[in-house]
């Protein structure tokens, strides 16, 4: 089955502990994203790979780190979580080197406490 | 500054009739939009998209137009059903960049 694998799906974390939401998507694509959803806000990208190696900021980077050393995995580090890191973020893929033009796939969802 | 805005919050709409949803933008060179659909506890779903070289695209119940004079796209759902009760984001996207979404419309189907 094509999908798009978000873990874990809820962490609670305190301030400072670094952590790392993991993603992998079977289906080979090469663009790879991830977002944040807020109240209020809708979606806002943090982060997106057009291929491996290749990774670059979006509207929200700042306090987040990513790496795309292969194809299927895209991992959203948070070195020093902060508060304002609560959040649901999700990952996401699509085929082709210009992702937009495709259709996005969505994982399911990690939802992050930080206290 | 909001590139891409959903002005409703929320929507109410009676079973079997018409919803529409719609979504304005502010960067003209923006040139794929598309509609996700969100039920709680799951990741957005594709529904429905269009290029800039159109100005409607319909599938099934669903229905996108775009008014590129006008920065404006809607979706309509006719007829609505109460398993589309759901958040819809737009998301519009050029080049090689991401997506950008807005805020979402939570649609309400009423019995």
């Amino acid at each position: 089955e094509a999908q798009v694998t978000q873990n874990p799906r809820y962490l609670i974390t305190v301030t400072g502990k670094k952590l790392t939401v993991t993603c992998s998507q079977n289906m080979n694509h090469e663009y790879m994203s991830w977002y944040r959803q807020d109240p209020g806000l809708g979606l806002r990208q943090i982060y997106y790979s057009m291929n491996v190696e290749v990774t670059d900021k979006g509207d929200v980077p700042e306090g987040y780190k990513v790496s795309r050393k292969e194809k299927r995995n895209f991992p959203l580090i948070l070195e020093s979580p902060s508060p304002n890191q609560t959040s649901l973020y999700f990952c996401a893929s699509s085929s082709g080197t210009s992702g937009i033009m495709e259709t996005q796939y969505f994982g399911p969802g990690t939802r992050l406490l930080v206290l | 500054d909001q590139q891409v805005k959903q002005n409703s919050p929320s929507l109410s709409v009676q079973e079997g009739r018409i919803s529409i949803l719609n979504c304005d933008y502010t960067n003209s060179m923006f040139d794929y939009f598309l509609w996700y659909k969100k039920y709680p506890a799951e990741g957005p779903t594709f529904l429905i998209s269009i290029s800039s070289i159109k100005d409607k695209n319909e599938d099934g119940r669903f229905t996108v137009f775009l008014n590129k004079s006008a920065k404006h796209l809607s979706l309509h759902i006719v007829p609505s059903q109460p398993g589309d009760s759901a958040v819809y984001f737009c998301a519009v996207g050029g080049g090689a960049d991401g997506l950008t979404f807005g805020k979402g419309t939570h649609l309400i189907i009423q019995p």
